[in-house]
């Protein structure tokens, strides 16, 4: 089993729709969950951490299950600026990528359609 | 500006020949990261550093060398005993964690602009 697993996608959604990505990871020591946004031939930008009781920021919210391992990401009202690749990305380490190792996804690519 | 430069964007070299890529970050950030990211695929820790003079090997580190004289540097070189050398590279940094109140506010890697290094 791979370490941090997501669908690949596409997903291509029409403006204002809502849409769901997934993500597993193996290691049950992980204990910092994030979601980057990288779009086309760009670097990584930190989207949000995933916190155990959930989290929403804006049209985003991003949840954590830890007895499945399972890392969710919602978008509600999407906009074409949405489109772009989300990459799951988790560590061993509580504080965060600091202490040396995320271990990332290799992403969903999102297409927003107008 | 605070933030993390990388160059070249673009980088072509021949086999056989040694290439350093450059990373520099203004922002007094301790931690410093290169990544290399193959299309379709996520991204591997090639090396990491905590602190100056000081580094660890990541997951692929062969046929790479990295070294931490500066704070603000921290420049990979890839060597010709790399066997697949094209590809996206990316540096990173992250701040301390000392002296941080919230314990929540985990840490980010900020990320520079990249290198697309090619091999003919």
């Amino acid at each position: 089993r791979k370490e941090v697993e997501q669908d690949p996608g596409p997903f291509n959604v029409p403006e204002g729709a809502t849409v769901a990505f997934n993500c597993t990871y193996s290691n049950s020591a992980s204990q910092s969950f994030f979601w980057y946004r990288q779009d086309c031939r760009k670097e990584p930008k930190l989207l949000m951490s995933v916190y155990s009781s959930g989290n929403e920021d804006g049209r985003f919210t991003a949840q954590l299950n830890r007895a499945s391992q399972y890392i969710s990401l919602l978008i509600r009202d999407s906009k074409l600026s949405d489109s772009a690749t989300y990459l799951c990305v988790v560590t061993p380490f509580p504080y965060g990528g600091s202490q040396g190792n995320l271990i990332f996804g290799k992403g969903t690519k999102l297409s927003v359609k107008p | 500006d605070g933030g993390i430069t990388q160059s070249p964007k673009y980088l072509f070299r021949k086999e056989g020949q040694n290439v350093t890529l450059s990373c520099e970050q203004n922002l007094n950030h301790d931690a410093m990261y290169w990544y290399r990211q193959d299309p379709g695929q996520g991204l591997r820790l090639i090396y990491y550093s905590q602190i100056v003079n000081d580094f660890q090997k990541g997951d692929i580190a062969e046929g790479y060398s990295v070294s931490r004289e500066k704070k603000e540097s921290f420049p990979l070189t890839v060597t010709s005993a790399q066997k697949n050398p094209t590809a996206f590279y990316l540096c990173a940094s992250s701040p301390p964690l000392i002296g941080r109140p919230d314990s929540r506010t985990y840490n980010e890697q900020f990320f520079g602009p990249g290198t697309r290094l090619t091999v003919l």
